[in-house]
């Protein structure tokens, strides 16, 4: 089944250490999206992707970093992790076509920091 | 700017109907979904909508009123395993979608 798939589901990190955070799609969308969501919290959204061209939210903090190689794969790059980073990260995608809002989310991936 | 109100938490029993009302303030908006969420788990879709009025998906409907910036997620003959939170998504921009800070639904017995 097309999905979109994160990896690990659970990741543990030191504080400081660098971590990476994966997600691939066999959905072919061209939209993709990180989003970090804390307990009881909404979702807020760190970057997206619309086909390469990468943007930024403005209160995204410096730490968070992003790569899209290609269609398929998309990755969060957390620098030097701190205590607040601790949090569920997730992937979306969509379709680019305005009548297709509707977002395909993986499963997340809980990091912890120590 | 984007912004989404809709009430923290909301209580029910089974087989009653609950409505979750949002509000949205949101530059170029063009749509409002619906997102189911478990605890530990991802959100899941629900509903969209572009349109005025109200779309129907078996136990659950999704209305809105884009003259007054609303909409309302309807849920009927609750069942214990709808205890979720729900989000409104308001989309404007460029694929830009919104969140609303969430509902929790608890449901009773």
């Amino acid at each position: 089944d097309a999905m979109v798939i994160q990896n690990p589901r659970y990741q543990v990190t030191q504080f400081g250490k660098p971590v990476t955070l994966s997600c691939s799609q066999t959905l072919n969308h061209n939209v993709m999206y990180w989003y970090q969501q804390k307990s009881s919290q909404a979702p807020k959204l760190l970057f997206h992707y619309y086909d390469k061209d990468f943007n930024n939210e403005a209160d995204t903090p410096d730490n968070f970093q992003s790569r899209r190689p290609n269609t398929s794969f998309c990755f969060l790059d957390i620098r030097s992790p701190g205590l607040g980073d601790a949090a569920m990260y997730l992937c979306a995608t969509s379709g680019s076509a305005t009548g297709n809002e509707k977002l395909f989310f993986g499963s997340g991936t809980q990091l912890s920091v120590l | 700017g984007q912004s989404l109100e809709q009430p923290s938490e909301v209580t029910a029993v089974e087989g009653a109907i609950v409505q979750i009302n949002c509000t949205y303030q949101t530059s170029g908006f063009y749509g409002l979904s619906w997102y189911q969420q478990h605890d530990g788990g991802a959100p899941t879709f629900l509903s969209y909508n572009a349109l005025d009025g109200l779309e129907e998906t078996g136990r659950f409907s999704s209305f809105l009123s884009r003259s007054d910036s609303y909409g309302y997620l309807l849920l009927q003959e609750l069942q214990m395993k709808d205890s979720a939170s729900y989000f409104c998504v308001s989309w404007g921009g460029s694929y830009i979608p919104t969140f609303g800070r969430g509902t929790s639904l608890i449901v009773h017995p």
